[in-house]
């Protein structure tokens, strides 16, 4: 069964920074790329950024560009995003999601884990 | 970026009746064009993908139609568990969202 396990969320200042982890299991790990989807409360959805199988090729949204920056650990099973310099609008609730793929060209999000809430405040 | 608009935002449907969701791209996605179900509390849920290919596991009172800018979703026969939020999802360039579709019980 695949599981997708955030962790790392919390409450935060503007401007600081956090650190987000994914443990995945029940699937091979490095034959997949890998997304964070994100939710503002009581909004829909966004997609934060991807990294491929390899980690050759990763993306990211315009809003998170230069700031947020995703990465993997093939051998930990891990995905992670570091967010820095963090905003009132980038609070949401973050999605671990599995692609279907490997390379990241057709991005289809066939699962996902329960999410981490981020809450950025002064 | 591709916008990707829903409609309508809302719709209420009676069970046991058909529901009928759209989604607009701002350009030709192809059939790159996803469907997810998302209940309250819960993470969403992929149900099509490739415009018509349903999941693993979604019932077949789901389909999906269309290409290039317009898209469908169509539940046959609503059932209780099906009221829901449904997003659509282009991934022909990066990947936008719609901003979904509340579907209610009339």
């Amino acid at each position: 069964e695949v599981q997708l396990v955030e962790s790392g969320g919390g409450s935060v200042q503007p401007g600081r920074s956090l650190r987000l982890s994914c443990a995945a299991s029940g699937f091979t790990f490095d034959d997949y790329a890998m997304h964070w989807v994100r939710q503002a409360p009581g909004k829909g959805l966004e997609w934060v950024s991807g990294i491929s199988s390899n980690t050759n090729n990763r993306g990211y949204a315009d809003s998170v560009k230069g700031r947020f920056t995703i990465s993997r650990d093939n051998a930990k099973n891990s995905l992670y995003l570091q967010m820095n310099s963090l905003r009132a609008e980038d609070m949401a609730l973050y999605y671990c999601v599995k692609d279907i793929g490997s390379n990241m060209v057709a991005t289809i999000l066939d699962y996902w884990g329960q999410g981490t809430l981020v809450t950025v405040s002064s | 970026e591709i916008v990707m608009t829903q409609s309508p935002v809302t719709l209420s449907v009676s069970p046991g009746e058909r529901a009928t969701l759209s989604c607009r791209a701002s350009q030709s996605v192809s059939s790159k064009l996803a469907w997810y179900q998302q209940k309250p509390g819960q993470a969403p849920r992929l149900l099509i993908y490739g415009a018509s290919i349903r999941a693993t596991g979604i019932p077949a009172r789901f389909s999906g139609s269309g290409s290039g800018t317009e898209f469908t979703l169509t539940i046959s026969i609503l059932q209780s568990e099906d009221f829901a939020v449904y997003y659509c999802q282009q991934y022909n360039h990066w990947i936008t969202f719609g901003q979904g579709t509340r579907l209610e019980i009339k």
